[in-house]
């Protein structure tokens, strides 16, 4: 069973609506990832955070997501208004550091 | 751009020993091999990595070819449980942007 928790499992929105996914990374693990992942199975990093800071993200999220990593507060991505290519299996992914990433389940967005 | 070339499916009979290759031709000094296996409905879930020496455990045999290109994940006395989509992916040691490069897998069929 996964120790990083993802929430919702599915989430059904409009296109321009805002979607909104939660993460809660494993106890103790200061790294954070975020990665999408298609129908094909292929993964796109989006954003990683090292406590509350951002690392390093992709000009998609800067533009039209949005990602924190509050203390104390679980994790979240959030789509501003979202497309039907957005329709994905969202991963949140933890770490100690920038080694082994151990990932939730997963939230899958579709778009209609 | 994927850095790694896994066969899209393979097949295996429970009990028997699967060997899922990899190629990274383009690999280098510093990124490490990594095996992640991934079931419907779930994230994916770590299986092993390796940098230059073969690894083992409990999951699988990692072997890694001399020149680093190419690697093969072996599995033995597979069951129906090991039925999911096999990742090899490659991690840039220290710091990086997308620092793990996703393959799109190899869907392995197990028969009963």
């Amino acid at each position: 069973n996964s120790k990083v928790i993802q929430t919702p499992r599915y989430l059904v929105k409009g296109q321009g609506q805002k979607a909104k996914m939660r993460c809660i990374p494993e106890k103790g693990h200061p790294v954070v990832f975020w990665y999408q992942q298609n129908k094909n199975n292929e993964f796109k990093f989006l954003i990683n955070f090292q406590n509350q800071e951002v690392l390093q993200q992709i000009d998609m999220t800067e533009k039209r997501f949005s990602a924190e990593c509050p203390s104390n507060s679980p994790c979240s991505l959030e789509i501003q208004s979202s497309e039907a290519g957005d329709s994905a299996l969202y991963l949140c992914a933890s770490s100690l550091s920038r080694n082994t990433l151990y990932f939730g389940e997963g939230s899958r967005l579709i778009v209609v | 751009d994927a850095k790694t070339t896994q066969p899209d499916s393979m097949e295996s009979t429970e009990g028997e020993t699967v060997h899922l290759p990899c190629s990274h031709a383009t690999i280098s000094g510093n990124e490490y091999i990594y095996w992640y296996r991934q079931v419907p409905l779930q994230g994916p879930e770590y299986v092993t990595h390796g940098l230059q020496q073969n690894t083992t455990n409990s999951m699988a045999f990692l072997a890694i070819a001399s020149d680093r290109k190419s690697s093969t994940l072996i599995l033995t006395h597979v069951s129906l449980r090991d039925a999911a989509v096999y990742h090899c992916i490659l991690r840039v040691a220290g710091t990086g942007y997308q620092n793990f490069y996703f393959g799109k897998g190899t869907s392995l069929t197990v028969i009963p």
